[in-house]
């Protein structure tokens, strides 16, 4: 089984400043195709999680360009460049390359 | 539109079983595989059962294998997850979701306690 490590588990951070999330997994995320299966989700109070961010990178319809995926290998990062309100929330990783089983991070939990 | 919605979840004694169902909606359920994904109250996500487009394949997280049992039907676009056996580290809420991860419906919640 992939292991998924967040870090920290928790971000205090700053409207309008920048914020960074690092996951890193067990093993390698590349796959025998060359993509990389890591996902980046996020979950405001209350509410069901949402994805972000796809094959390491990409990112997902209505998702502002503040929030970006990078990394490689085993070593991951969510940056968001300037930290607005409705950001507030829980961001996981969750790597699809090696299943089963299919494995997320901790969480992150991003607060004021 | 993509559309999931779970229901089925209740309170359920230790040992218990319930089956939990995903109406879905907006999109050709017979070529996708599916999965469930729970979250125990104020924790993080776990995956927990996968089934392809087909249904002739299932896979189970280690906790739940041999006790809970993915099936689907295509013709009705319906997901299900038996659970048998269960336990309060079962407690928690039930998502179905496709295998692009898009997009979560609201969860069906299930509560195991004596």
């Amino acid at each position: 089984e992939v292991v998924m490590t967040q870090s920290p588990l928790s971000l205090p951070v700053t409207l309008g400043q920048p914020a960074s999330i690092s996951c890193r997994s067990s093993q390698s995320l590349i796959h025998t195709d060359g993509g990389t299966y890591l996902n980046w989700f996020q979950q405001r109070p209350g509410q069901s999680p949402r994805r972000l961010i796809y094959k390491l990178f990409k990112r997902d319809s209505g998702v502002p360009d503040r929030f970006s995926g990078s990394g490689s290998g085993t070593n991951f990062t969510l940056r968001i460049s300037r930290v607005e309100a409705e950001d507030i929330g829980i961001y996981y990783c969750m790597q699809g390359t090696h299943w089963p089983p299919i494995t997320f991070g901790q969480g992150t939990r991003l607060e004021i | 539109e993509v559309q999931l919605l779970e229901s089925g979840g209740d309170f359920v004694q230790p040992g218990g079983s319930l089956r939990l169902s995903c109406a879905t909606s907006g999109f050709t359920f017979s070529t996708t595989a599916m999965n469930w994904v729970r979250q125990a109250p104020g924790k993080g996500l776990q995956w927990v059962s996968g089934i392809t487009n087909s249904g002739d394949k299932t896979y189970y997280a280690d906790s739940v294998k041999g006790r809970f049992t993915i099936s689907r039907d295509n013709s009705k676009n319906l997901l299900y997850l038996q659970m048998d056996s269960l336990r309060g580290e079962d407690t928690g809420k039930y998502y179905c979701i496709r295998e692009s991860w898009v997009p979560w419906g609201q969860g069906t919640l299930v509560i195991v306690s004596s």
